[in-house]
């Protein structure tokens, strides 16, 4: 079975504070996906990445970066956290391009006080 | 308008009757559409896919498709309490990989 392993479940970080959550799939998934879920908003497309070291910026980018390094890890960087961005972040992989099935890892709820 | 809508919920049905959950999009040239479901505190897995009009099975699963009307919907036969969650509709735009979800629709089936 495929494994989405994201670090933390549950996070508390303080305004201003940089935040990295960090997502790392076993399946040797071209594509990994960050998504952030709310109440009556449904999951949103942060950022994604096709292959290692490329990125593109999914429908909210703003006031997040990515990092992939490795094909196996995905992290999403919030530079400067704030309290509108406390919400619960969901790492999706999928074996490539056009294959929509998404795998999704555990999520990691973070809040930012 | 949301690229794509689904009525949030809840619904609530009896056990053993069927759950009727409906989405409608707005991109004319989507071509991949899907359903997932997410129950409470867990994440989203994928339980239909479905690509041309029409209807498609899968055990008590119906997805039915028209895309002349825009609108990809998801029959449940038989409900179960089991089957209680949160349904994601999810279309592929026409930009790539990219998959657009739904806000979701919680369904809660009553014993």
């Amino acid at each position: 079975d495929v494994k989405v392993t994201q670090s933390s479940r549950y996070l508390v970080k303080r305004t201003g504070e940089k935040v990295f959550l960090e997502c790392v799939q076993d399946m040797d998934h071209e594509n990994m996906f960050w998504y952030r879920q709310d109440p009556g908003l449904g999951l949103r497309l942060i950022y994604f990445s096709y292959d290692v070291k490329m990125k593109e910026k999914g429908d909210i980018p703003e006031g997040y970066s990515v990092s992939r390094e490795k094909k196996e890890r995905f992290s999403l960087i919030l530079e400067s956290a704030s309290t509108n961005q406390t919400s619960m972040y969901l790492c999706a992989s999928s074996l490539r391009q056009g294959r929509e099935k998404l795998f999704f890892g555990s999520g990691t709820q973070l809040s930012v006080l | 308008q949301k690229e794509v809508e689904q009525n949030s919920g809840p619904l609530s049905v009896p056990e053993g009757a069927i759950a009727s959950l409906n989405c409608t999009y707005s991109d004319r040239v989507s071509q991949s559409f899907f359903w997932y479901r997410q129950y409470s505190g867990k994440s989203p897995e994928l339980i239909m896919s479905i690509y041309s009009n029409g209807d498609k099975e899968d055990g008590r699963f119906t997805a039915q498709l028209n895309k002349a009307s825009q609108y990809v919907s998801l029959l449940i036969r038989d409900s179960q309490p089991s089957d209680s969650a949160t349904y994601l509709c999810a279309v592929r735009g026409n930009q790539g990989g990219k998959l657009i979800f739904g806000q979701g629709t919680e369904l809660s089936v009553k014993p």
